[in-house]
């Protein structure tokens, strides 16, 4: 099994600032990998996939990148709306997820 | 407008059954594959199975196998989850989900869920 790991598990930053989290797979997904983003009591919401192809309607300060075991998911300047928890998901070998990073605002 | 919304959660016993459903709506049902993901209680997110488009191949986590069984009918726009043998490590929001294309890879529209409580 693939084991998908997420860095930092929680983040604070200032509204403008830019965020970079991390997604590690324990062997290599090519660039078979999304990036979600949930808010509390809510669905995840499809942010990226294919490691760096944005989604429909995704504000473009989202940005993926990275391919074999490590990917990154920056955004370019915090915003409000940003604040949820983030997880990353493989899908070259079954379907894994990370465990999540939290993003709060200061 | 793609909706997708699950049914049929709720508390049942150790060792009982229970049937969830996720109705479709939006989208040609049949030409996309579908999953369940579940979310315990303040964790993250763990796939649980997943179904082609058609229902003839089916994959399914470890920890499901044997206990679980996924199944579609295209006719009604609806996946059901049939779900045995529960244990309150199952306990958990369950999520359907719709791959974007006819193959299984990430999901692009996702239901709010339904809880599943299991606990005597």
């Amino acid at each position: 099994d693939i084991h998908m790991t997420q860095s930092p598990s929680t983040l604070s930053a200032s509204v403008g600032d830019r965020v970079t989290l991390t997604c590690r797979a324990s062997q290599s997904v090519r660039t078979w990998l999304a990036w979600y983003q949930q808010t509390p009591g809510k669905a995840p919401k499809l942010l990226i996939y294919k490691a760096s192809t944005l989604e429909s309607g995704v504000p473009s300060r989202f940005s993926g990148s990275g391919s074999g075991t490590e990917f990154t998911l920056t955004i370019s300047s915090l915003q409000p709306d940003d604040s949820a928890t983030y997880y990353c998901q493989q899908y070259n070998n079954g379907w894994t997820f990370g465990q999540g990073t939290k993003v709060e605002i200061k | 407008e793609i909706h997708l919304l699950e049914s049929g959660g709720g508390l049942v016993q150790p060792g009982g059954s229970l049937r969830l459903s996720c109705t479709a709506s939006g989208f040609n049902f049949s030409n996309y594959a579908m999953t369940w993901v579940r979310q315990t209680p303040g964790k993250g997110l763990e796939w649980v199975t997943a179904v082609s488009r058609s229902g003839n191949t089916t994959y399914y986590a470890d920890f499901v196998k044997g206990r679980f069984t996924i199944f579609r009918d295209n006719s009604k726009n609806t996946l059901y989850l049939q779900m045995n043998s529960l244990r309150a490590a199952d306990t958990a929001k369950y999520y359907c989900a719709k791959a974007p294309v006819a193959t299984i890879a990430y999901f692009d529209y996702w239901g709010p869920g339904t809880l599943v409580t299991v606990s005597s």
